[in-house]
């Protein structure tokens, strides 16, 4: 287990509603990586916080955006949901710095928009 | 941008065997390229990485090669095991961006 921490574990929402999930980054790390993984695909880069701002971005719409807040932990939120985003959300926390690249990946939140 | 591609798709092998998967990366500004290990409700572990500047690095039963001419590197798993069935990812960044691009994965069965 790498100590990250992901709520909820499911969610079932209807297409225009708005979502938010949750990570707690293990202990240590600093930053916070959200990631999208389509069934059968590989997991996408959406963005990544360090210090409470978002310090990269992947191509998602600013409907997906985010939150870090002090104690490291981070919000995914997406508005007007549509079919297609429906998918496994998967945060990772890693250390700004020499390794920073290590990714540490949650077991992440399975959403189904409907 | 970076795209990296990887294959198979799906691989079986019989316990005891080695099992090979490739991936190539298009962007030459790659510098990390690590492995995942992706088991059913769960998510990717970190199982090896390599950086450019070294051509192997092995892990006891895992390794991976980099070949940075070619730009593709390899997963080797010898002496197989039941427990190592899962999807396999590979990935590609640069070590200075945050956009860590991933292959489509393997499925990787092991019988017994």
């Amino acid at each position: 287990e790498t100590g990250v921490t992901q709520s909820p574990t499911h969610l079932i929402k209807t297409r225009g509603q708005q979502v938010t999930l949750r990570c707690s980054s293990q202990s240590g790390h600093n930053t916070v990586s959200w990631y999208q993984q389509a069934l059968g695909q590989g997991p996408q880069f959406i963005f990544q916080y360090y210090r409470e701002e978002e310090n990269g971005r992947g191509n998602f719409p600013p409907r997906f955006s985010g939150l870090q807040f002090p104690n490291y932990s981070s919000e995914l939120n997406v508005n007007a949901l549509e079919l297609d985003d429906s998918a496994l959300y998967l945060c990772a926390s890693s250390l700004a710095g020499t390794g920073r690249e290590k990714l540490f990946f949650g077991s992440g939140t399975q959403l189904s928009v409907l | 941008g970076e795209n990296v591609e990887q294959h198979p798709s799906t691989l079986s092998v019989q316990e005891g065997d080695s099992a090979v998967i490739k991936c190539t990366y298009s962007d030459s500004a790659s510098n990390y390229f690590p492995w995942y290990k992706q088991e059913l409700g769960k998510g990717p572990q970190l199982i090896i990485d390599i950086r450019s500047n070294v051509g192997e690095k092995k892990d006891q039963r895992i390794a991976v090669t980099l070949n940075k001419t070619a730009k593709h590197f390899s997963l080797h798993i010898t002496e197989t095991q039941p427990e190592d069935s899962a999807v396999y990812f590979c990935a590609a960044s640069r070590m200075d961006n945050n956009d860590m691009r991933f292959g489509a994965g393997t499925r990787l069965t092991v019988k017994p």
